[in-house]
């Protein structure tokens, strides 16, 4: 059974540009979460998505955006670019009634 | 306001030895408490997670300790190894509505 996949893998962009990010869940899994990754630092929460609805975000501005598709995949979406946007950035999956979260290998965004 | 305190920062044990994290958390209302495992330029993967209604569960060489009344949770690594050297992050949450993860502890298991 394939994981969580994510792309791109790296992604450079300049100050004040929009980044796209992808996940694409493990097959039959329903819920995604998005994670922020700084450098050095744990994981701070961004938004989850489940069943095609924004069920909750994070402590993040409004400029960090996202979507999830009927097929359930995701896209985050990063507008107005700033230098500490850089980071690894993380989905996870799970499925519907289960309470195991499954993490994607990422996407590191580097903003220049 | 944090959620979840994590410590120690970084740990060094000899090969065999039980590194011991701990965590502790301020919402009683969380229920469910994970700890995951990342290796450098990998995402997390889910090692062992527990319910508050239980006070200790075991996989493999994986144990974790909960203890309700103090709000603090820990991970135990019995028998370690040096590929067990990775980050460790505790994590809560109430109805998987939004995870809260701790800082990580960067664990080095010496030969």
């Amino acid at each position: 059974e394939a994981g969580v996949t994510q792309s791109p893998t790296h992604l450079i962009k300049t100050r004040g540009q929009q980044a796209t990010l992808r996940c694409s869940p493990i097959s039959g899994h329903t819920s995604v979460y998005w994670y922020q990754q700084a450098l050095g630092l744990g994981l701070q929460f961004l938004l989850w998505y489940d069943e095609g609805e924004e069920r909750n975000r994070g402590n993040f501005p409004p400029r960090f955006s996202g979507r999830q598709f009927p097929n359930y995949s995701s896209e985050l979406n990063v507008n107005a670019l700033e230098l500490e946007d850089s980071a690894l950035y993380l989905c996870a999956s799970r499925g519907a009634g289960t309470e195991d979260q499954y993490f994607g290998p990422g996407t590191r965004l580097t903003v220049t | 306001q944090q959620q979840v305190k994590q410590s120690p920062q970084s740990l060094i044990v000899q090969k065999g030895g039980i590194p011991i994290i701990n965590c502790a958390y301020e919402n009683t209302a969380f229920d469910y408490f994970p700890w995951y495992q990342q290796f450098p330029g990998k995402g997390p993967a889910l090692l062992i997670a527990i319910r508050p209604d239980v006070s200790e569960k075991k996989e493999g060489r994986f144990t974790i300790s909960f203890n309700k009344s103090a709000k603090q949770f820990s991970l135990h690594i019995m028998d370690s190894q040096p590929g067990d050297s990775a980050t460790y992050f505790c994590a809560a949450t109430r109805n998987f509505n939004k995870f809260y993860f701790g800082s990580g502890t960067k664990l080095n298991v010496k030969p």
